[in-house]
Parts: structure tokens; C-alpha cells; sequence
């Protein structure tokens, strides 16, 4: 079975630049969540999605980042426009029932803001 | 918001030696995970405790969940280089509810 899969695996750009990341969770996985992760911290939740709705978004900072799950699959996040305090590696994770809360990490991608 | 807490930040053993790792909060939790975390790789699931006073072992390691459902432990035997990462714990308020991480413990295995 194939894991969560994440692109870019790292991404360097400059303050003010947008960004944008991808996800695709485990086939059949209903729900999706998008952390962040700074060096030397635990995973903080960005937005949950159950299929292609938003079930907790309470700590996105919707004035820079967004993030859609149009069909209820793949998942995008964008940060626009980027702060050096969004350096963080950015973890996608994926889970069948919520109500099971196991979930399943993708990779990650490092993002450097400079 | 629950505030869990991981002790000790750091941890850098030889191989063979034995160690525990600590969750605390000064929240009840309906249910804590355990999570191993390797260079460049998401979390990976080890465990999920429930029940206060819970007892899980998986191979060397062993789970503990407090009488209380505020703080839980891990307990590596003979640990082994293979064991190095970053590990952390989640907890939940209720059930069903989204899991809230720790900060982590990093452990360092030399062979």
C-alpha cells in the first residue's frame, strides 16, 4: 500500500514569495490534515479536512495561508506571502476514520524562507 | 489549550542501556499516542493508550499511561542504535478529538 506522498520534498524562497505544497493521501482515507512542524518542536495542526470539507481550521493564519481539497483527495497548501517564521517542515497526514485517529505522515516538506 | 511537556529534551545513550522518556500535562487525556520520528521522515505510530494505568509493549519497548490519564511514560530495554529519533507524544481531551503534540524527546543511540 502506498503511503502519503508530498511535493516538493524542499523548497527555498525568499520573504514575500508564495509558496505552495501538494498532498495525496492513502487511497480511501477520508480525512486529511496539514501540520506544521518547526525545528525542535511537535507537529502544531494547520486544517483538518473531512473529504473535501473543512472539519478545524482554528489555527491556520488565513490572512497568509489557505489550503483546498477539491475532490476530496490531493490537498494543496499555500502560504502567500511567505514570513521568515514559516520556516518549518510541513507535514501532511492522513487517516481512514477519524474516529480511529491513526494516522499516517507523509514526508514532509522543509521550507526555507530567506 | 492542553500544554504537554516531554523530559528530557535530550538523551544520548550506549547501545545495550536501558531508558525511560516521559509525557506529563496537567490535563486528562482520553487517549495518548506515541509517536517515532527519523531525520527527514513524518511520525510514525507506535502506540495509542486509553485506559488509565495502561500497560502496551511492542517488542523492546513498553507503554505506561498514568493512573490518572495526565502523564505517560516509554521504557526502551537494550536499545539499540535502530531506536535513534525524535519521540513524541499527542494527547487528546475527548474522543475523537484532534491530538495536540508534545515537543518531543530526541534520542541518540551510539553503537
Amino acid at each position: 500500500e502506498a503511503g502519503v506522498a508530498q511535493s516538493p520534498r524542499y523548497k527555498i524562497i525568499e520573504k514575500r514569495q508564495s509558496v505552495a505544497f501538494w498532498c495525496n493521501p492513502i487511497s480511501g482515507h477520508a480525512t486529511l490534515y496539514w501540520y506544521q512542524q518547526i525545528l525542535g518542536q511537535g507537529p502544531k495542526l494547520l486544517i483538518q479536512f473531512q473529504n473535501n470539507g473543512v472539519v478545524d481550521d482554528s489555527q491556520l493564519p488565513k490572512d497568509r495561508f489557505s489550503a483546498e481539497r477539491l475532490k476530496g483527495v490531493d490537498s494543496t497548501l499555500k502560504i502567500q506571502p511567505a514570513k521568515l517564521e514559516d520556516s518549518a517542515v510541513y507535514l501532511c497526514a492522513s487517516s481512514f476514520l477519524v474516529e480511529l485517529n491513526e494516522q499516517y505522515f507523509g514526508p514532509g516538506t522543509r521550507l526555507t524562507v530567506t | 489549550t492542553q500544554l504537554l511537556e516531554q523530559s528530557p529534551q535530550f538523551l544520548s545513550i550506549q547501545e545495550g542501556e536501558n531508558l525511560t522518556v516521559y509525557c506529563n500535562s496537567s490535563s486528562v487525556f482520553s487517549s495518548l499516542q506515541w509517536y517515532r520520528q527519523e531525520p527527514g521522515e513524518g511520525p510514525v505510530l507506535l502506540v495509542t493508550v486509553v485506559t488509565g494505568g495502561e500497560v502496551k509493549k511492542l517488542k523492546r519497548l513498553t507503554f505506561q499511561f498514568g493512573d490518572a490519564r495526565k502523564d505517560s511514560s516509554l521504557h526502551i530495554t537494550a536499545a539499540q542504535p535502530g531506536d535513534t529519533g525524535l519521540y513524541l507524544c499527542a494527547g487528546a481531551h475527548n474522543y475523537g478529538q484532534n491530538f495536540v503534540f508534545g515537543p518531543g524527546t530526541r534520542l541518540s543511540v551510539l553503537p
